[in-house]
């Protein structure tokens, strides 16, 4: 059971990324997904929530309208759109499996790099 | 939405056990036996230490035990180690929400 990000970089403020979360040694579609990050030195900051069919998807405040979360689950991928950048968005980011019974992040990836900054 | 309060720091000798403790509201941890606890090594992932206020996964050590009374979550960590040492993070289920609340997180110190 593993998760893999990727797509992180250094982009200038009002710029863009995407972010992308491979899945893999489990049946991806049947999960919920969470994008979870944390900028240098500080605690972990939810980013956002979509249900294993794509259907229901939540953003948080801080992000809502610039970023879109997406997936394709017959690639067992997940995705965060990040449009209109900004140096408060620099930080890892983390992909993280949901359990609805639980309301738990019980798998999280390694992570991957996001710097804005001119 | 206010994040769950946790103390910034604790610490403990090796052997030791110590406790850290996640206050909510009525709305989150007071409401739900949905209390989570994570565990961040430094410059690594988090990973999930507990769930549903007491669970342990598959593989997390029996040191490691949670318990909730009201608004208030804990984490108790027993005979203190050095590879103890980490950051960590308590979430809970809050009514109505999608998302998990995030506690600041508390940073354990094996003296």
């Amino acid at each position: 059971v593993q998760l893999v990000e990727s797509g992180g970089d250094l982009v200038k403020p009002g710029g863009s990324l995407r972010l992308s979360c491979t899945a893999s040694g489990f049946l991806f579609e049947t999960y919920s997904m969470n994008w979870v990050r944390q900028a240098p030195g500080k605690g972990l900051e939810w980013v956002s929530f979509i249900t294993g069919s794509g259907g229901s998807v939540d953003i948080a405040d801080p992000v809502k309208g610039r970023f879109t979360v997406s997936r394709d689950n017959a690639k067992n991928s997940l995705f965060l759109q990040m449009n209109t950048l900004t140096v408060d968005d620099t930080a890892i980011y983390y992909c993280a499996r949901f359990d609805v019974e639980t309301v738990a992040l019980d798998i999280w990836g390694q992570g991957t790099m996001v710097t804005v900054s001119s | 939405q206010s994040a769950l309060t946790q103390p910034a720091s604790v610490s403990g000798s090796p052997g030791q056990s110590i406790t850290i403790s996640c206050t909510g509201t009525t709305n989150d941890v007071g409401s739900y036996d949905l209390v989570s606890w994570y565990q961040q090594q430094p410059g690594k992932a988090p990973r999930l230490l507990i769930y549903e206020v007491s669970e342990r996964p598959a593989g997390v050590s029996h040191r490691f035990s949670g318990s909730k009374s009201a608004n208030t979550a804990s984490l108790t960590i027993s005979g203190l180690q050095s590879d103890d040492e980490a950051h960590y993070y308590c979430t809970s289920y809050t009514t109505g929400k999608n998302f998990v609340l995030f506690g600041g997180g508390t940073r354990l110190t094996v003296l």
